[in-house]
């Protein structure tokens, strides 16, 4: 069965430091991976995805098939990136469902 | 465009109580699913469907059930509530491809 591991549940950064939130996943076919993110008294919304290899808001993620990792980067944190950020492996076809992992709260400290 | 609603905000309610928790998008998705988050847990998928008058089962999916008479609209039942089942309910939709899901902005659910 399909798995994504977060293993930090919560990740503080000073601002201005380098960010890595880290994800990996077990599944036996192609992966697609994503990262959403949810701010405060927001709703949950995709950041992006590992197929469109764009940077959104300074943030990048590789896909790593032999490490099994889609760690999600960004040089310099800033305050406003503070939030709870998911990874999620999509199961293509039936539904496109979509297996989250626990989550990381990031907090960025001034 | 409204995206993704969900009715209501806040509920709570007694063990062995009934509810229903609707879910309306106006983007003419064919997929729609609903999910619980749990601290520590993640989002885990309760039941899905890909297009009007069908459901199926997702991760966890036991003391629900759902329907989808519209394209528009996915209800979850509760039929006799438990403790176990206070949570935040979240419902998405999406274009069958291989795209983003939208998510409403969620249900806080208290069983006492």
């Amino acid at each position: 069965a399909q798995r994504v591991t977060q293993p930090e549940k919560l990740l503080s950064v000073f601002k201005g430091a380098p960010v890595e939130l880290k994800c990996n996943y077990s599944y036996s076919g192609s992966p697609e991976l994503f990262w959403y993110v949810q701010y405060s008294r927001q709703r949950l919304q995709l950041l992006l995805r590992h197929i469109s290899r764009e940077s959104i808001k300074g943030f990048t993620a590789d896909l790593n098939k032999g490490e099994t990792s889609f760690h999600l980067k960004k040089p310099f944190a800033q305050e406003e990136d503070s939030a709870m950020y998911y990874c999620a492996l999509v199961i293509t076809g039936g539904g496109n469902k979509l297996t989250f992992g626990t989550g990381t709260q990031q907090k960025v400290e001034l | 465009n409204a995206g993704v609603t969900q009715t209501p905000k806040f509920r709570v309610l007694k063990t062995g109580q009934s509810m229903t928790l609707l879910c309306a998008q106006d983007m003419n998705h064919e997929y729609m699913y609903w999910y619980r988050q749990d601290p520590g847990m993640g989002l885990r998928l309760i039941h899905y469907s890909v297009g009007e008058g069908t459901t199926a089962k997702g991760e966890v999916p036991d003391g629900y059930n759902v329907s989808r008479l519209k394209k528009q609209n996915f209800l979850l039942g509760l039929e006799s509530a438990a403790p176990s089942q206070t949570s935040v309910y979240f419902c998405a939709s999406s274009y069958p491809t291989l795209d983003e899901q939208f998510f409403g902005p969620g249900t806080r659910l208290t069983v006492l």
